[in-house]
């Protein structure tokens, strides 16, 4: 069974930073990209960042890029986010989620984590 | 970034109705790469449709997905009570994933 479990909630200050973090089991984690997607409260989904299998390409939105980082220890199963400066409207619940069919390139969502809140917050 | 409307933004019907929802592209989608999700509260997405009209694993034949270029829909051809959540339809024909903003489908 394929299972994405991620790291628990946190409040942190605006500009402030913060890591959230995705274990992966149930498949063959090296081959596929995997994604951070966001939902603010009341909203639709937000598309953040992608990494290749290998972490070597990664493309995020432009609402973060330059901030959020993302990257994978495939010996570890692990998806992380690093999040820097962050502002009050990041606040949002943040799902991992693992790419359907590419492993270098990227494509849908077949499964998702059951996601992390993010409140950015003085 | 290919921008995506979705209407109607919200849908009343009844169990045993048919349901169509429409997804719109700023652009046209390359390889008609569009995916559809169901979210009901408090939980994940779930993924209905990926290449505009391929069902996923596990998905109810009363799920259909058409269209092309920049006009797609999902259809839900006769409505049970646990269809009614939000449905969202996404694109991957650029490298920039983007979603709609979701139709929400209530019974009536």
């Amino acid at each position: 069974e394929v299972q994405l479990v991620q790291s628990g909630g946190v409040v942190v200050q605006p500009g402030g930073s913060l890591r959230l973090s995705c274990a992966a089991s149930g498949f063959t984690f090296r081959d596929h990209a995997m994604h951070w997607v966001r939902q603010a409260p009341g909203k639709s989904l937000e598309w953040v960042s992608v990494v290749t299998w290998d972490g070597f390409t990664t493309y995020s939105a432009d609402s973060v890029r330059g901030r959020f980082t993302i990257s994978r220890d495939n010996r570890k199963n692990s998806l992380y986010l690093q999040m820097n400066s962050l502002r009050a409207e990041d606040t949002a619940l943040y799902y991992c989620a693992k790419d359907a069919l590419g492993s270098s390139n990227w494509y849908y969502f077949d499964y998702w984590g059951q996601g992390t809140l993010v409140t950015v917050s003085s | 970034e290919i921008v995506l409307t979705q209407s109607p933004g919200t849908l009343s019907l009844s169990p045993g109705e048919r349901a169509t929802l429409s997804c719109r592209t700023s652009q046209s989608v390359r390889n008609n790469n569009l995916a559809w999700y169901q979210q009901k509260p408090g939980q994940a997405p779930r993924l209905l449709i990926y290449g505009a009209s391929s069902r996923a694993t596990g998905i109810p034949d009363r799920f259909s997905g058409s269209g092309s270029g920049t006009d797609f829909t999902l259809t839900i051809s006769r409505l049970e009570p646990e269809d009614f959540a939000v449905y969202c339809c996404q694109q991957y024909g650029s490298s920039s994933i983007t979603f709609g903003q979701g139709t929400r489908l209530e019974i009536k």
